[in-house]
């Protein structure tokens, strides 16, 4: 099955830094890696995604990056601010023959971001 | 619309009781979802349903068995509570359009 490493496990930055997370997924068949963000005692929401026809996509402060040749991908959150301290997960999912996918999320282990004001 | 909702929030078990897991979403999505969430380790499909009828194993069913009652609500069913299943349980559903998973609120179990 699929396997998910998500790195760093926690991240320390100072407001207005930039903040990296990266993953790597084993499985070359994974197309759609999605990151989510959760806060402390909260359900994970999801932030941005992104599908292996795509090599970046951004959103305001946010952007993912994808390099499936390496078989990883990366969060970037540049600007950072307070608000944004919480665990991130990063996920991978295959899609099957045919187009079917049931949705089976592989997570990576987390990564606890801090930004100190 | 409330989108995905799990019962309870809290729950103590003993050693060997049971208890049902309820989620709901009224998104009118297809597929379903019971994630378990330890620390330090992300988040572990359980059991998923594909579309209404139909169940399958995700990466750690052992001890659990779940029901799909209709679109709206799948159910995650511990038969023999062990302390190995103390853990943050997250239900949820998915848009098959754009793949995305919405995620019920949680359910914090803890057996003693």
């Amino acid at each position: 099955g699929e396997n998910v490493e998500q790195h760093p496990s926690t991240l320390s930055v100072q407001e207005g830094d930039s903040a990296v997370i990266k993953c790597t997924y084993s499985d070359s068949a994974s197309n759609y890696f999605p990151w989510y963000k959760q806060e402390l005692g909260k359900r994970p929401q999801l932030i941005i995604d992104i599908r292996s026809n795509v090599g970046e996509k951004k959103d305001q402060r946010i952007a993912v990056t994808l390099n499936k040749t390496a078989k990883h991908f990366s969060l970037h959150i540049t600007e950072t601010q307070p608000e944004d301290s919480a665990v991130y997960f990063c996920a991978a999912s295959m899609r099957g023959a045919g187009g079917t996918s049931y949705g089976k999320l592989t997570f990576g282990q987390g990564t606890i971001l801090t930004v100190h004001p | 619309n409330a989108g995905v909702t799990q019962t309870p929030k809290f729950q103590v078990l003993k050693t060997g009781q049971s208890m049902t897991l309820q989620c709901a979403q009224d998104m009118n999505h297809n597929s379903m979802y019971w994630y378990r969430q330890d620390p330090g380790m992300g988040l572990r499909l359980i059991y998923y349903s594909a579309s209404e009828g139909t169940t399958d194993k995700g990466e750690v069913p052992n001890g659990y068995n779940v029901s799909r009652l209709n679109k709206r609500e799948f159910s995650l069913r511990l038969e023999s509570a062990a302390p190995s299943q103390t853990s943050v349980y997250f239900c949820a559903s998915r848009t098959k359009s754009t793949d995305t998973q919405y995620f019920g609120p949680g359910t914090r179990l803890t057996v003693l």
